[in-house]
């Protein structure tokens, strides 16, 4: 079974720091761009980031640059997203997501929720 | 705020059609033929239902069809059953600096 599973989630202190991780499975990892999108709860959905197939493009929304990072590991199917400095505003639902412009998001995760709260 | 504009709310009864639209800009909707749609049920991640403008995903019922017209691209779900009841959101690629375009999205009700 093609699948994505999020983990990582928590509560944080503004300014602080969560290291978010993605594992694939039932399909050829390598093979695809990555990404990270988020959503507030009753909200639309946002791309944050992504990764080409070998790490060589990464892309980032432009009120996380500086502030998250998107890593992969090819050998071990996992994606990953470092983000520090957190703010409020970034408190939300995160999905990796396999995909990109060509053919769409075309699978999610479940999602892990990231709350950042004083 | 989201980039691209939904209506809200659209409503059909079972066996109608519903058309959602997707306004952008000759930047995002009117420049590429990248637009995609996602169907999301309450509690659940997004699903992809349409890609570059009218493809559909294997699995996706023909029910489901995309166009896209100057700036603004539409979702149409025909012969409406329960299980459509969700909300869609767009998306279209924006260019190299803005990658990711989200619509605010639109919930459908069937009757």
């Amino acid at each position: 079974e093609v699948q994505l599973v999020e983990s990582g989630g928590g509560l944080v202190q503004p300014g602080g720091s969560l290291r978010l991780s993605c594992a694939a499975s039932g399909f050829t990892f390598s093979y695809y761009w990555m990404n990270w999108l988020r959503q507030i709860p009753g909200k639309g959905l946002e791309w944050v980031a992504n990764m080409k197939q070998d790490g060589s493009e990464i892309n980032y929304e432009d009120s996380v640059k500086g502030r998250f990072t998107i890593s992969r590991d090819n050998a071990k199917s996992s994606v990953f997203l470092q983000m520090s400095s957190l703010r409020a505003e970034d408190t939300a639902l995160y999905y990796c997501a396999r995909g990109g412009v060509l053919h769409g998001f075309d699978i999610w995760g479940q999602g892990t929720v990231v709350t950042v709260s004083s | 705020q989201s980039a691209l504009t939904q209506p809200p709310s659209a409503s059909g009864s079972p066996g109608q059609s519903v058309t959602i639209s997707c306004t952008g800009t000759s930047s995002d909707v009117g420049g590429y033929n990248y637009i995609s749609w996602y169907q999301q049920h309450p509690g659940k991640a997004p699903k992809l239902m349409i890609y570059e403008v009218s493809k559909r995903p294997s699995g996706v019922p023909d029910r489901f069809s995309g166009s896209k017209s100057g700036n603004t691209a539409s979702l149409t779900v025909s012969g409406l059953q329960a299980e459509d009841e969700a909300a869609y959101f767009c998306s279209s690629y924006g260019g190299r600096y803005n990658p990711y375009v989200f619509g605010s999205g639109t919930e459908v009700t069937v009757l």
